[in-house]
């Protein structure tokens, strides 16, 4: 079946520090790749995206690029704020078992500390 | 505009009631779900709607009942309530079933069975 793996939390930066938050699937088929944020007492919001191997998401800084080979999709950031502290989630849909709602990792909190 | 929006925000019930949750979209979008967010944060798909249809039932139990009477509306309501429902349930959206298609989330029901 489809799975999202990604490390698990809480991460703790300060302000400024580079950030990678580690993501890995499963999929039958042929999977869209997408990266969720969940800001505190929010839901959830489409950070960014990739949709075919090699794409790159990027938004608000953050990037993160469809690597079908390692079947991953790490999220970066160069610089993080203190604004930046959330929830992020990992997640993938599959167009070829038809099983098009999200299934998305267990989640990783970040705190970014001024 | 809130794209997708869910009443009530908060819900404190005793167990036994019977409670529901709404959810309404105004994105012209064909497909809705709800998706389940325990203690730990982790989200999982509970039921998916193509056009008024049930598409995706994951193995919830029949105390959940969805009801969606129209494109834009997607209920869920619950009976017998459990300590074991509390959790926070999102509703979201999405155009089309389409595995490159982003789902928009509503602002999620913190329901609290005491």
């Amino acid at each position: 079946g489809n799975s999202v793996t990604q490390m698990e939390g809480p991460v703790t930066l300060s302000e400024e520090a580079f950030l990678t938050i580690n993501c890995t699937y499963t999929a039958t088929g042929y999977p869209s790749l997408f990266w969720y944020v969940q800001y505190p007492g929010e839901g959830l919001q489409l950070l960014l995206k990739a949709t075919k191997a090699d794409d790159k998401g990027s938004n608000k800084g953050f990037e993160a690029t469809y690597r079908k080979e390692t079947t991953s999709f790490h999220l970066e950031k160069g610089s993080v704020q203190v604004s930046d502290s959330a929830v992020y989630f990992c997640a993938l849909t599959d167009s070829v078992s038809g099983n098009t709602p999200l299934v998305f990792g267990k989640g990783t909190r970040l705190s970014v500390i001024a | 505009d809130t794209a997708v929006s869910q009443t009530p925000k908060y819900l404190v019930t005793q167990m036994g009631n019977d409670k529901s949750i709404k959810c309404e979209q105004n994105l012209g979008h064909d497909t809705m779900y709800w998706y389940k967010q325990d203690s730990k944060k982790f989200l999982k798909i509970m039921f998916s709607y193509n056009n008024k249809e049930l598409i995706i039932n994951e193995t919830v139990p029949n105390r959940f009942s969805p009801k969606s009477p129209d494109k834009a509306h997607l209920n869920l309501h619950i009976n017998s309530l459990e300590l074991g429902d509390s959790a926070v349930y999102f509703c979201a959206s999405s155009k089309g079933g389409g595995s490159s298609t982003e789902a928009f989330f509503g602002q999620g029901t913190r329901l609290t069975v005491v």
